[in-house]
């Protein structure tokens, strides 16, 4: 069965960075896009980015651009998420998807919360 | 940016009657808009993809229509199971985007 596993998530002040990490598995992880999208507390959800199977493409939210950036190794069915200069606003759990005709499947997600 | 309204914010019916979400684009999205459902603690699950498809294992009550930037998810006749959030998410333009979410709860 598929199964998506983030890890990665924790305290960071304003200004921080985190890496977050997405392990694929039951899936060829190399044949799908895959997606991370985020969820402050208590509100909608916000997608955040993308990449392509091949790492060739990849799609920002504006909030994030020049922050955040997504890749993947394929040799180890891992998608990452290096988040720098954390801001406040950036507090959520994040979740790993893969598109598959719409996101069919996410992770149980990682909470990142920034504060000082 | 595409933005999507989601009505009403709250919809309160009881088990076993029809629930009626819309979601209206900005612009057109033709048919590239999915249908999420989420229950509080737990990850989103995809109900619906290009607008009509319904996902595996996903119930036959539930079924989506609509093109362009009008578009409903209907839940034909509501089980205890249903009450839960639910959100309209387009892909037809970049950065997507999703709607800010219909509560379904129990009247």
């Amino acid at each position: 069965q598929v199964q998506l596993v983030e890890s990665g998530g924790g305290v960071v002040q304003p200004e921080g960075s985190l890496r977050l990490s997405c392990a694929a598995s039951g899936l060829t992880f190399i044949t799908y896009a895959m997606h991370w999208v985020r969820q402050a507390p208590g509100k909608g959800l916000e997608w955040v980015a993308f990449i392509r199977f091949d790492g060739t493409n990849k799609y920002y939210e504006d909030s994030v651009k020049g922050r955040f950036t997504i890749s993947r190794d394929n040799s180890k069915n891992t998608l990452y998420l290096q988040m720098n200069s954390l801001r406040t606003e950036d507090t959520a759990i994040y979740y790993c998807a893969r598109d598959n005709y719409g996101l069919d499947y996410w992770g149980q997600g990682t909470l990142v919360t920034v504060s000082s | 940016e595409i933005v999507l309204t989601q009505s009403p914010a709250t919809l309160s019916l009881s088990p076993g009657e029809r629930a009626t979400l819309s979601c209206r684009a900005s612009q057109s999205v033709s048919n590239s808009l999915a249908w999420y459902q989420q229950k509080p603690g737990q990850a989103p699950r995809l109900l619906i993809s290009s607008a009509s498809n319904r996902a595996t294992d996903i119930p036959a009550r539930f079924s989506g229509s609509g093109s362009g930037t009008d578009f409903t998810l209907t839940i034909s006749s509501l089980e205890p199971e249903d009450f839960a959030v639910y959100y309209c998410q387009q892909g037809s333009n970049w950065p997507w985007t999703f709607g800010q979410g219909t509560k379904v709860e129990t009247k």
